[in-house]
């Protein structure tokens, strides 16, 4: 398996313009997760789901923030309007369980910079 | 809410000198799992403890979880540069949380 797919890697935008993260999970697995990394906050959870369906929202900072996955095989991280604080790596990573002993498989992250 | 606390942030040492980071918290781990994470990279996964008191060697590495299950750290014996990186402990209780990670820097 190729792992886990993200696009871009890197994106650079101006405050207010809509931006999309796109994921591919690796296949078979039921879980699938987006972080944000940033130097001050780590890397905190922003959203999961199971089977396609969002379980944990509530690392979603603020309503300009929507993610979606239409189909186990791709999930979108979408921001808009972006704002220079939104500044960042995002991770999608993905995983056949939740618990115990599950490993989580990330992808190479996108860097996200907004001027 | 379970916070992970792990220390120190940071460390800079020489090739072939041994460390140890930590990662603890207020409740109780049902288990946890270390990451290291290189620069361009996505964190990847070391090991998972369970088992309060167990002890997992993967070659120059060694990880403990405590007794109680609130703490556990990674001992590196004979660091080599390719040690670098970010260390990340992540709990598999309640809410998925990472520490703030280690980063460790070893000079040649």
């Amino acid at each position: 398996d190729a792992g886990v797919i993200q696009s871009p890697r890197h994106e650079v935008t101006e405050m207010g313009q809509e931006v999309t993260l796109r994921c591919k999970p690796i296949s078979g697995h039921d879980y699938l997760f987006w972080y944000r990394q940033t130097m001050m906050r780590g890397l905190e959870l922003l959203i999961y789901f199971n089977n396609n369906v969002p379980i944990d929202d509530s690392g979603m900072p603020e309503d300009r923030f929507s993610a979606k996955m239409p189909n186990a095989s791709f999930s979108t991280l979408k921001i808009q309007p972006s704002e220079p604080r939104d500044s960042a790596v995002y991770f999608c990573a993905s995983s056949l369980g939740l618990a115990g002993g599950y490993e989580q498989y990330f992808g190479p992250g996108t860097r996200l910079t907004v001027t | 809410t379970q916070l992970l606390e792990q220390s120190p942030q940071f460390l800079s040492i020489q090739e072939g000198e041994n460390l140890t980071v930590y990662c603890n918290s207020s409740s109780v781990f049902s288990s946890l799992q270390w990451y290291r994470q290189e620069p361009g990279e996505g964190p990847v996964l070391l090991v998972t403890v369970v088992t309060g008191g167990e002890v997992k060697k993967l070659k120059r590495l060694t990880f403990q979880f405590g007794d109680a299950r609130k703490d556990s750290s990674l001992h590196i014996t004979a660091a080599q540069p390719g040690d670098t990186g970010l260390y990340l402990c992540r709990s598999n209780t309640g809410k998925l949380i990472f520490g703030q990670g280690t980063t460790l820097q070893v000079k040649p």
